[in-house]
């Protein structure tokens, strides 16, 4: 059974820096993209961002490029969603999700549940 | 502001038809698939159509998609009251280069 399982709810002050993960297992992990996809409380989702387990390519959205980092670790299946300073508006819930593609012709089958992040003083 | 706009809500009786639009440009719907995702209240969502009206295992196929031009539709028929959920479309936009979703529709069955 295929799944991401992320790490748990986070509370942090403005300025620190956060590191979260999302564990794979069922699958092959360095053959499928990992995506990071955002939901502020209430609203929408966004897109941050698309990485290839199995040689660390990397291609973030424009909104986010530079906000935030993705890294793996393939020894243990499981990718990481870095700050480095974190603001209020990084309030949100973060899932990672599985891509099969990492084209425009891809979708994302399986989603983490979720690690809510909490900024504040 | 969403990309891709939804209506914020819609509704329907038990067993009834529903349709939930999607609307984009040229360089999102015009020119690439649609994705449609499922999150149920609480619970992170879930890919319920792909690209040209694929459904994954295990998704009935009282759901189903289309895409005309700049405009995509999710239509859920003999609506039942499970499907009570928030509705996401996504295309990928060459101008913005990544993945734009809608605002969301929440449908609620009465």
């Amino acid at each position: 059974e295929v799944q991401l399982v992320q790490s748990g709810a986070e509370v942090k002050k403005p300025g620190e820096s956060l590191k979260i993960s999302c564990k794979g297992s069922g699958y092959s992990f360095t053959n499928y993209w990992i995506g990071w996809v955002r939901q502020m409380p209430g609203k929408g989702l966004e897109w941050m961002g698309i990485i290839y387990p199995g040689d660390s390519d990397t291609r973030y959205s424009p909104s986010f490029q530079g906000q935030v980092t993705f890294s793996v670790d393939k020894s243990i299946s499981t990718a990481y969603l870095q700050w480095s300073s974190l603001k209020a508006s990084d309030t949100a819930m973060y899932y990672c999700v599985r891509d099969p593609r990492g084209t425009p012709t891809t979708y994302f089958d399986y989603w983490g549940q979720g690690t809510l992040v909490t900024v504040s003083s | 502001q969403s990309v891709l706009t939804q209506p914020p809500s819609a509704s329907g009786t038990p067993g009834q038809r529903v349709t939930i639009s999607c609307s984009g440009s040229s360089s999102n719907i015009g020119s690439n698939i649609v994705n449609w995702y499922q999150q149920l209240p609480g619970t992170a969502p879930k890919l319920l159509i792909s690209g040209h009206n694929q459904r994954p295992s295990g998704v009935p196929d009282r759901f189903s998609g289309s895409k005309s031009g700049t405009s995509a539709s999710l239509a859920i028929s003999g609506l039942q009251s499970e499907d009570e959920a928030d509705y996401f479309c996504a295309a990928w936009d060459d101008s913005l280069n990544g993945w734009v979703f809608g605002g969301g529709t929440k449908l609620t069955v009465l």
